[in-house]
């Protein structure tokens, strides 16, 4: 959906260095998640954030994390970049009062 | 925790031909959503479904909740083309969603 914006699309970086990906939503959500995608391992969640002071460790949280600058923006920060966190990332936004999550197109994040 | 099971994991079909993906949980869940995700794409929201024995239909798909809220499917008749792409269940629980791996869809013209 156009509602959710992610940037960078595509990046490639190196062992070691730090790096952020951000994500912008208008659809005026107060829930945000971010989650990675690897083949035949579906989607899993990183972290996920019901407001700006409510941050929420996913199922696979160590070696990132994560700032909830406004409502309307959730970064994801890989502190020192590793090889296996090479995947496609993607943040979602929910509202409250329906568990549906819309999707931003994501960022494809290579490791060197 | 909370696990959902999706299977298959992969299928092939022919253009034309059924294609169905099953989703179980060993708990009862309060709903079960379906989304769709294109190659090259992001997941995208098909549907819900909340109540027991419930069944939905979206032209050539139809949806189905158990009745004991513990299992739900996808059924697609007649594939196209348009079809391709990987399925995914997943259960709400108003916090989060639990995902299953999902059903990559094939379809040879």
């Amino acid at each position: 959906d156009a509602d959710v914006t992610q940037t960078p699309r595509n990046r490639i970086t190196k062992t070691g260095k730090r790096i952020m990906l951000e994500c912008s939503q208008t659809k005026g959500h107060d829930r945000m998640y971010w989650y990675r995608q690897d083949p035949g391992l579906g989607l899993r969640l990183i972290y996920y954030s019901f407001d700006v002071k409510d941050i929420n460790k996913g199922e696979i949280s160590d070696g990132y994390s994560v700032s909830r600058q406004a409502q309307a923006k959730f970064s994801l920060s890989l502190e020192s970049a590793i090889p296996n966190q090479t995947a496609l990332y993607f943040c979602a936004t929910k509202g409250s009062s329906t568990d549906t999550q819309y999707f931003g197109p994501g960022t494809r994040l290579t490791v060197l | 925790g909370q696990q959902v099971m999706q299977i298959p994991q992969y299928q092939h079909v022919q253009e034309g031909e059924d294609f169905t993906t099953y989703c179980n949980s060993s708990t009862t869940l309060s709903n079960i959503q379906w989304y769709k995700q294109r190659p090259g794409g992001h997941p995208v929201f098909l549907i819900q479904l909340v109540k027991s024995g419930e069944v939905k239909k979206q032209k050539r798909l139809t949806f189905q909740f158990g009745e004991a809220k513990k299992n739900s499917s996808l059924h697609i008749t007649a594939t196209q083309t348009t079809d391709v792409g990987t399925y995914f269940c997943a259960a709400g629980n108003n916090r989060k969603l639990i995902w299953g791996l999902g059903t990559s869809l094939a379809v040879n013209p």
